[in-house]
């Protein structure tokens, strides 16, 4: 199942600098995309969304951009923080009949920010 | 903050052994939903739960997986009997009808070793 993809297992950046997370998805009915954090021995933490109807979502230093015609989104973090270092999750959705949203989950990134 | 909790936060338990995973979902949140992760895989969808019943399921969860949702409170999850490929952290998350979108949370998981 390859319908969320992110295709990089890691990714390093310096404190105070831009670190962009990469997702790619197949099914062209997923119209809600979610972005979670998780760091060792927790459960994922809600980070940011976006609908499908907008291609910016922004919460203070965490944007969210969604190209629905290359079925691309991507987290960008500014600037990167060392205890933003933990593994990042994208995961899409589309309403089914009984109203409840299964998220489909991509593989993850993880992320060293390093001081 | 409300959050979803879980219990045990570790199972170990012998193949063919019936295990309740026990979930505190958020007390004023509709959904309720279970997904594992199986080492080294992605986060995969197992059930959704609204209303007092089954909303959607995946064919992971097939005649000896069944959730409950005994008293108001609680969500569980039950394996009747259990095989080593059930080994997995498994997550419980909810999430409040907000119109057609709404994010879900996550407990800190169970992690489930089938020996």
């Amino acid at each position: 199942d390859q319908q969320v993809k992110q295709n990089s297992p890691s990714l390093s950046v310096q404190e105070g600098r831009i670190s962009i997370l990469n997702c790619d998805y197949t099914n062209s009915m997923f119209d809600y995309f979610l972005w979670y954090k998780k760091y060792p021995a927790e459960g994922p933490t809600f980070l940011i969304s976006i609908s499908s109807i907008k291609d910016k979502n922004e919460d203070g230093r965490f944007t969210v951009f969604l190209n629905k015609s290359a079925k691309h989104l991507s987290l960008h973090i500014v600037p990167s923080q060392p205890g933003d270092s933990a593994v990042y999750f994208c995961a899409a959705s589309r309403q089914n009949a009984g109203n409840n949203r299964k998220l489909i989950w991509g593989l993850g990134t993880s992320l060293a920010v390093n001081p | 903050e409300p959050e979803v909790t879980q219990t045990p936060s570790h199972q170990v338990t012998q193949m063919g052994q019936e295990v309740i995973l026990r979930c505190v979902p958020i007390s004023n949140h509709l959904y309720f939903y279970w997904y594992r992760q199986i080492l080294g895989q992605k986060v995969e969808f197992l059930v959704s739960f609204y209303n007092n019943e089954i909303s959607e399921k995946s064919e992971i969860f097939d005649d000896q997986f069944s959730v409950e949702r005994p008293d108001g409170s609680n969500f569980t999850l039950k394996i009747r009997s259990t095989k080593l490929e059930d080994s997995a952290m498994y997550f419980c998350a909810s999430s409040e009808w907000t119109g057609d979108y709404n994010e879900q949370f996550f407990g800190p998981g169970t992690r489930l070793t089938v020996l």
